[in-house]
């Protein structure tokens, strides 16, 4: 059972590069997720989505968009990078009960930009 | 003052201590609340829900109290493999969950 499966683990771009991280879960969930992590800071919510074909922005969504391929994939990708984006990247689903529901996170992608 | 606040520690502990965390949390009408446990470089991971009248799931309890706004972990006989950061985790505004930065806890020989 893979759960939330996320690629790339690792990436490096160079300032203005564009990118997009593929995040799958096939537990059946309807809504994913995309935090990011940073030193000294909590997990912030860049984007989610409730269902397939919806969309949301979150806490920090500049720099970012989202696509909602389907049920079970969210992408996120990155336009032109910026060093403030260098981060660690959680996907994360859940499954419907809302904020009831726990969250569910893939591996993590570490994108540093130069 | 931050929504969801957390001591960062390090809690160093011996093993078989037992240790708490608190977290206080700025909206007194949050309905959920849970606890993430992250081992360095790993994703976060489920440790459990907090439920109004208090939990307990083998060597960890939760409780929450509303009237001062915060929820708390306690765990008993530590062990070297409860080192860990763990993650407060609650809902803020309306349907999104909103973490704590983590309590990091050392469990030592």
């Amino acid at each position: 059972n893979a759960g939330v499966t996320q690629t790339p683990k690792f990436q490096v771009l160079k300032t203005g590069q564009s990118m997009t991280l593929q995040c799958a879960q096939d537990m059946n969930h309807n809504s994913m997720y995309w935090y990011r992590q940073d030193p000294g800071m909590g997990l912030r919510l860049i984007y989610y989505s409730a269902s397939e074909g919806t969309t949301d922005k979150g806490e920090v969504p500049n720099g970012y968009n989202v696509s909602r391929l389907n049920k079970r994939e969210f992408s996120l990708r990155l336009e032109s990078a910026a060093p403030s984006q260098t981060s660690v990247y959680f996907c994360a689903s859940s499954a419907p009960g809302g904020v009831n529901s726990p969250l569910h996170f893939g591996n993590g992608t570490r994108l540093t930009v130069t | 003052r931050k929504e969801v606040e957390q001591d960062p520690g390090p809690f160093n502990v011996p093993e078989g201590a037992t240790v708490a965390f608190n977290c206080t949390y700025s909206n007194s009408a949050s309905q959920s609340f849970f606890w993430y446990r992250q081992d360095c470089r790993k994703e976060p991971k489920l440790l459990m829900s907090v439920y109004s009248s208090g939990n307990e799931d083998g060597r960890f309890t939760a409780q929450l109290n509303r009237a001062s706004q915060y929820i708390s972990l306690l765990i008993r006989d530590s062990k070297l493999s409860d080192s860990a950061t763990y993650l407060c985790v609650v809902n803020i505004r309306g349907n999104k969950l909103t973490f704590g930065t983590g309590t990091q806890l050392k469990v030592e020989l």
